[in-house]
């Protein structure tokens, strides 16, 4: 059973460009978590879908992120116009349920987002 | 609402010596509790998870944590620490609410 995966592991963007985040869960995984984790802090959630729908996003910052959970498909984080205080390690993680404390948490290896 | 110390953002060990890292946490409901490991450029790692059964929580690689409610900690140790356990080491708490994490110690063993 393939581990959580991220594509890109590195993505490096200029400011102002848009940067696409993907995260395929473990099989039978229908949660997928993203959250972020910037140099000396520990990880910040940021959202929780389930196929289809944005379950909580009290993480998200305001304006140039979104994300989605499609049918089909990885999930997607995307940055757009993107700032150099977006340069952070971002990682998702899936679980076969909703709740954190009784089902765990599989991460991804994480993306690098780094701007220039 | 929960939230998460770390006390110590580095802790040195030699290798064979007692490992003990630090997390208190505050929750308003009774809390899960949780540490994870991340190796260099990897993921994190479940390493333990405290969910109201027994208060001392055995993990892997020989972790073990016990959950204290009136101190309200959750320290992680380990009787002798070996290379290997060299890692960014986060404690975490969830009252059923996405999970909150401390900031990380990192544990350097020494040979």
């Amino acid at each position: 059973n393939a581990g959580v995966m991220q594509n890109p592991r590195h993505l490096v963007r200029r400011r102002g460009q848009e940067a696409r985040l993907r995260c395929s869960p473990m099989k039978g995984h229908s949660h997928v978590y993203w959250y972020r984790q910037l140099p000396e802090e520990g990880l910040k959630f940021m959202v929780y879908l389930q196929k289809e729908n944005i379950i909580d996003e009290s993480g998200m910052p305001k304006e140039r992120f979104s994300a989605e959970f499609p049918k089909e498909g990885p999930s997607i984080l995307r940055i757009q116009q993107v700032v150099r205080g977006d340069s952070a390690a971002y990682f998702c993680a899936s679980s076969p349920g909703g709740l954190a404390g009784v089902y765990e948490q599989y991460f991804g290896p994480g993306t690098r987002l780094t701007v220039t | 609402a929960q939230s998460v110390t770390q006390l110590g953002s580095h802790v040195s060990v030699s290798e064979g010596a007692l490992v003990l890292l630090r997390c208190n946490y505050s929750s308003s409901v009774p809390p899960y509790l949780f540490w994870y490991v991340q190796y260099p450029n990897q993921g994190l790692q479940l390493l333990l998870k405290y969910t109201s059964a027994a208060t001392l929580v055995k993990g892997i690689n020989g972790f073990e944590a016990e959950f204290k409610k009136s101190e309200t900690s959750f320290h992680l140790t380990k009787p002798s620490a070996h290379m290997r356990d060299a890692a960014e080491y986060f404690c975490a708490v969830s009252g059923n609410t996405p999970l909150v994490f401390g900031k990380g110690t990192r544990l350097s063993v020494i040979a």
